[in-house]
C-alpha cells in the first residue's frame, strides 16, 4: 500500500498571501489529521477530519482551515500568512476515528513565509 | 491539559550500546501511547503503539513499556546502530477538556549513535 502523500513538499510564500496544502491518506483510511511542527512549539494538533466532517480542532486561529473530500483526500488552507506560520506541516491518516488507532504520517510540507 | 515530557532532550551513545528513552505524561487517562522516529526534515515513522490495557510492545531491537498509573513510558533500544540516529517522539492519545480525542506529543529526544 502506498503511504500518506503530501504535496507540495516545499513552499515559499510571502506574508499576507494564502496557501493550500494537500494530503492523500493511505487507501481505505477515512480519518485525516493535520499537525504543525516548529522548533519552538514542537508538534501541535491543527484539526481532524473524518468522513468529510471536521471532528476535532486544535487551538489555532481561524486563518487555518481545512476540508476533506469524498475520497478522503484533505486540504489545509492558511490565509493571510504570517512569518510565524513557517513550519513543517504534517498530515496523518488512520482507518478509524473513535477506536484506539495508530496514525501514519506523511513526509510533510515545509512552508517558509518571507 | 495533557502534557508530555521527554528526557533527555539529547543523547549520544557509542555504537552497540543499549539505551533507554523516557516519556512522562500528566494525565493517566489515556487511550494509547505511540513512539515515533523522525529523521531531519522528514515526517514521522511509527515505531510502536501500546494500547492503554497493555504493558509493553516489542519490535525487533525496540521494546516500549507503559506504566499508566505513574504516567511513564520507556523506549528501550538494544545494540544501537548509527542508523538509529534520529529524533524519537512520544505521543499519547487522550481526551481534551472539550471531550475531543487528541494526540499530544512530547518535544522529543535527539539520539546520536557514534560509530
Amino acid at each position: 500500500k502506498a503511504g500518506v502523500t503530501q504535496t507540495p513538499r516545499y513552499l515559499i510564500k510571502t506574508r499576507g498571501q494564502q496557501v493550500t496544502l494537500s494530503c492523500s491518506p493511505i487507501s481505505g483510511h477515512r480519518s485525516v489529521s493535520w499537525y504543525q511542527q516548529t522548533p519552538g512549539q514542537g508538534l501541535q494538533f491543527l484539526f481532524e477530519y473524518f468522513s468529510e466532517t471536521q471532528r476535532n480542532k486544535g487551538n489555532f486561529p481561524g486563518r487555518f482551515s481545512g476540508r476533506q473530500f469524498s475520497n478522503s483526500r484533505s486540504e489545509m488552507n492558511v490565509s493571510t500568512l504570517e512569518l510565524g506560520d513557517s513550519a513543517l506541516y504534517l498530515c496523518a491518516s488512520s482507518p478509524y476515528r473513535d477506536s484506539p488507532y495508530e496514525q501514519y504520517f506523511g513526509p510533510g510540507t515545509r512552508l517558509t513565509v518571507t | 491539559k495533557q502534557e508530555v515530557t521527554q528526557i533527555p532532550a539529547a543523547l549520544s551513545v557509542p555504537e552497540g550500546e543499549n539505551l533507554v528513552l523516557n516519556c512522562s505524561f500528566t494525565d493517566s487517562a489515556i487511550y494509547n501511547l505511540q513512539w515515533f522516529r523522525q529523521d531531519p526534515g522528514k515526517g514521522l515513522t511509527s515505531l510502536l503503539l501500546i494500547q492503554s490495557s497493555q504493558r509493553e510492545q516489542t519490535s525487533g531491537r525496540l521494546n516500549a513499556s507503559l506504566d499508566k498509573s505513574s504516567g511513564r513510558s520507556t523506549l528501550y533500544i538494544a545494540a544501537s546502530q548509527p542508523g538509529d540516529s534520529a529524533t524519537y517522539l512520544c505521543a499519547v492519545r487522550s481526551r481534551t477538556q472539550t471531550g475531543a480525542n487528541n494526540l499530544f506529543f512530547g518535544t522529543g529526544t535527539r539520539l546520536t549513535v557514534i560509530p
